[in-house]
């Protein structure tokens, strides 16, 4: 059974204030590890796809970054905007659908 | 391109009742997904179509239910509406490629009293 954990669960930071968000994964066969953020009262919004290990994504501010066991997700000198919950998931081998975890609420101060 | 657009936003039903939702995917876009999204749980998958087939299910009960048409909109059905079932339900599509992205749309908010 696939199995994503993400850490933090909660992030406070001070605008500017770099940090990483962890996603931690077991899957049988990865075929892509997606980001998404997700704001109140909206559907996830699709960020970067990962598909091997030492694989690097860039958007903005936002790095992404993959490992056999894990991926990291960067942010740098991050601005309220980028106030969200961010969700981690994979697909495995055999089915299309997503496996989640149940992401990090990330709050950046101004 | 619009986005994923699903209907209702909100809803709210009774115990016992059922209930229908609908999603309509990106334009061109033929496998649309499903998903209930709760505080306790996360988002967990309920099933995928491809082509009016159902491709994959999650572990939810029967009583959950949906079909594809053949332009690929997508409807959902709950039976039996339980209290637990109150959730964001949220549809996603993606172009066919095991490799591709899914895209969400912005869910229906089910409140069971």
């Amino acid at each position: 059974e696939d199995q994503v954990t993400q850490s933090p669960e909660a992030l406070r930071l001070q605008e500017g204030e770099s940090s990483s968000l962890n996603c931690s994964y077991t899957v049988s066969g990865l075929r892509g590890l997606f980001w998404y953020r997700q704001d109140p009262g909206k559907g996830p919004e699709f960020l970067f796809t990962l598909y091997s290990a030492g694989e690097e994504k860039e958007k903005e501010r936002l790095k992404a970054t993959l490992t056999k066991k894990e991926s990291f997700l960067h942010i740098t000198a991050p601005k309220p905007e980028d106030s969200a919950t961010y969700l981690c998931a994979v697909r495995g081998g055999g089915a299309d659908g997503l496996t989640f975890g149940k992401g990090t609420h990330l709050i950046i101060q101004p | 391109k619009a986005g994923v657009t699903q209907t209702p936003r909100y809803l709210i039903k009774t115990r016992g009742q059922q209930v229908t939702l609908s999603c309509s995917p990106i334009s061109g876009h033929r496998s649309v997904s499903w998903y209930q999204q709760t505080p306790g749980q996360g988002l967990q998958f309920l099933f995928e179509y491809f082509s009016e087939t159902q491709r994959n299910k999650g572990n939810f009960p029967g009583r959950f239910s949906g079909r594809q048409f053949s332009n690929s909109r997508s409807e959902m059905n709950v039976s039996t509406l339980e209290l637990g079932d109150s959730a964001l339900y949220l549809c996603a599509s993606k172009e066919e490629g095991s490799n591709q992205p899914q895209h969400f749309g912005d869910g229906t908010r089910l409140s069971i009293l």
